[in-house]
């Protein structure tokens, strides 16, 4: 079965503009949560949606939002882009059990630059 | 709250010998813990996962891990590493009851040398 799919692979934008990433998780699964990886901060959570309401959220700024459709794809957005988000921007998907158990899978990431 | 320390930035090994990689963890409750591994330019693939079952946990490519509550250490072990191993790995704990949010280690650089 198709794994978590991100889409676009990589992008260039300038700064001030914004940018939707997207995702698609694995078929069934109704959780897909956003990470951020830099070489600086490493992987930090963004945050989590599940059936279309978002259930966690990491410490970002407002520019930083999502959101969740009913056949569970997501998309998250970046406003008022700057530098600093220049990053490698991974989505995750699983069953969403809120117990810690759950198995988490990956997509390759969408890898953003900032100019 | 949870947290997790890998404790090598870069571990150097020479390709048939044993690899160790280190991890401790930090959890106010029995915690469910992980290795991910990332190889360049990829994403994030999942080596194996410990949820409070058997504390020797086996994963993909001969990996394994084992969980000690007396040491908090969760460390990821391989017999024989193979050149294809070169990567970064992360150790993972999730943060209880909040589904799909992960915390994540800064991770290590497995090289392996011919």
């Amino acid at each position: 079965k198709a794994g978590v799919t991100q889409t676009p692979r990589y992008l260039i934008k300038t700064r001030g503009q914004q940018v939707t990433l997207s995702c698609s998780p694995i078929s069934g699964h109704r959780s897909v949560s956003w990470y951020q990886q830099t070489p600086g901060q490493g992987l930090q959570f963004l945050f989590e949606y599940f059936s279309e309401t978002q259930r966690n959220k990491g410490n970002f700024p407002g520019r930083f939002s999502g959101r969740q459709f009913s056949n569970s794809r997501s998309e998250m957005n970046v406003s008022t882009l700057e530098l600093g988000d220049s990053a490698l921007y991974l989505c995750a998907s699983s069953l969403g059990h809120r117990d810690s158990g759950n198995t988490i899978y990956f997509g390759e990431g969408s890898w953003l630059t900032v100019v | 709250a949870q947290s997790v320390t890998q404790l090598d930035s870069h571990v150097s090994v020479s390709e048939g010998t044993p690899v160790l990689l280190r991890c401790n963890y930090s959890s106010s409750y029995s915690p469910s813990l992980f290795w991910y591994v990332q190889h360049p330019n990829k994403g994030l693939q999942l080596l194996l996962k410990y949820t409070s079952a058997a504390t020797l946990v086996k994963g993909i490519n001969g990996f394994e891990a084992e969980f000690k509550k007396s040491e908090t250490s969760f460390h990821l072990t391989k017999p024989s590493a193979h050149m294809s191993d070169a990567a970064e790995y992360f150790c993972v704990v999730s943060a209880g009851g909040q589904g799909g949010k992960l915390i994540f280690g800064q991770g290590t650089e497995l090289s392996v040398k011919p």
